[in-house]
C-alpha cells in the first residue's frame, strides 16, 4: 500500500524549532519529487516547498524562505521539514504529498508533465504559541 | 505572489449539476489541478491537467478551461460530494505550485 506518514509536530513556543518527517512506502521513494503543504485553523490549503528526487532542487514559498528547510534521505525513505524561527502563522496541520510526473511528448520530443500531488499523509500539527 | 481565485462557496440541490471556477493570469500557461478535502481529511486529487480523471475519480468529475479560467464541473451532484474543493497550478515561472483559496460546495 501506497503510504505516507507524517511525524514531528507539536506545541513550540515562538522564535522555536521543530523538525517534521514524512515516512513513505509501498513505492520507490527516490523516483518522486516531494512536497510539503500546510493548512492553517480553518484555512485553505498552503503549498510550503517541494524538492526534486535527488534533493539538488528545492522551491519554498515566499513567507518560509529563509526559515524553513526541505530534505531528504532516500536510503532512509524519508523526506523532511526544518522550521526555524517560527511564528504563530505558521500553525498548521503540515501535509506531506508525492509529486507525480507523467511522460508524453511535445513535437514528437520526450516531456514530462506535472500530474499533481496524488498521494498525501494525514498531517501532523504544528501549533506555534506562547 | 501569484494568486488563483475561487469562489467561498457553491451550493446545489442533489441531483444538479455545480460548477466551481478558479482564475489565474498563468493558467493558460500552466496546468490547473482541483482537489476535494472533507473535513478532518487529507486533500485526494480530483482532476489532473485541467481535464483528466485519476484512476478511481467518479466520471460525474470532469474540468475544463477557458483563457484564465479553469472549472471543476460535478454532474449529478450527491450528498457525499460535499466539501471543499481547491485549484492548484503553477505561477509564470513554473517552478512554484499555488493554490486557490478554496470552494465549500454546499449539497442542499
Amino acid at each position: 500500500e501506497v503510504q505516507l506518514v507524517e511525524s514531528g509536530g507539536g506545541l513550540v513556543q515562538p522564535g522555536g524549532s521543530l523538525r517534521l518527517s514524512c515516512a513513505a512506502s509501498g513505492f520507490t521513494f527516490g523516483n518522486y519529487w516531494m512536497t510539503w503543504v500546510r493548512q492553517a485553523p480553518g484555512k485553505g490549503l498552503e503549498w510550503v516547498a517541494n524538492i526534486k528526487q535527488d534533493g539538488s532542487d528545492k522551491y519554498y514559498v515566499d513567507s518560509v524562505m529563509g526559515r524553513f528547510t526541505i530534505s531528504r534521505d532516500n536510503a532512509k525513505n524519508s523526506l523532511y521539514l526544518q522550521m526555524n524561527s517560527l511564528r504563530a502563522e505558521d500553525t498548521a496541520i503540515y501535509y506531506c504529498a508525492r509529486d507525480r510526473w507523467v511522460p508524453g511528448a511535445v513535437a514528437g520530443s520526450p516531456y514530462w508533465y506535472y500530474y499533481g500531488m496524488d498521494v498525501w499523509g494525514q498531517g501532523t500539527t504544528v501549533t506555534v504559541s506562547s | 505572489s501569484y494568486e488563483l481565485t475561487q469562489p467561498p462557496s457553491v451550493s446545489v440541490s442533489p441531483g444538479q449539476t455545480a460548477r466551481i471556477t478558479c482564475s489565474g493570469d498563468a493558467l493558460p500557461k500552466h496546468y490547473a489541478y482541483w482537489y476535494q478535502q472533507k473535513p478532518g481529511q487529507a486533500p485526494v486529487l480530483m482532476i489532473s491537467k485541467d481535464s483528466e480523471r485519476p484512476s478511481g475519480i467518479p466520471e460525474r468529475f470532469s474540468g475544463s478551461t477557458s483563457g484564465t479560467t479553469v472549472t471543476l464541473t460535478i454532474s449529478g451532484v450527491q450528498a457525499e460530494d460535499e466539501a471543499d474543493y481547491y485549484c492548484q497550478s503553477a505561477d509564470s515561472s513554473g517552478s512554484y505550485r499555488v493554490f486557490g483559496g478554496g470552494t465549500k460546495l454546499t449539497v442542499l
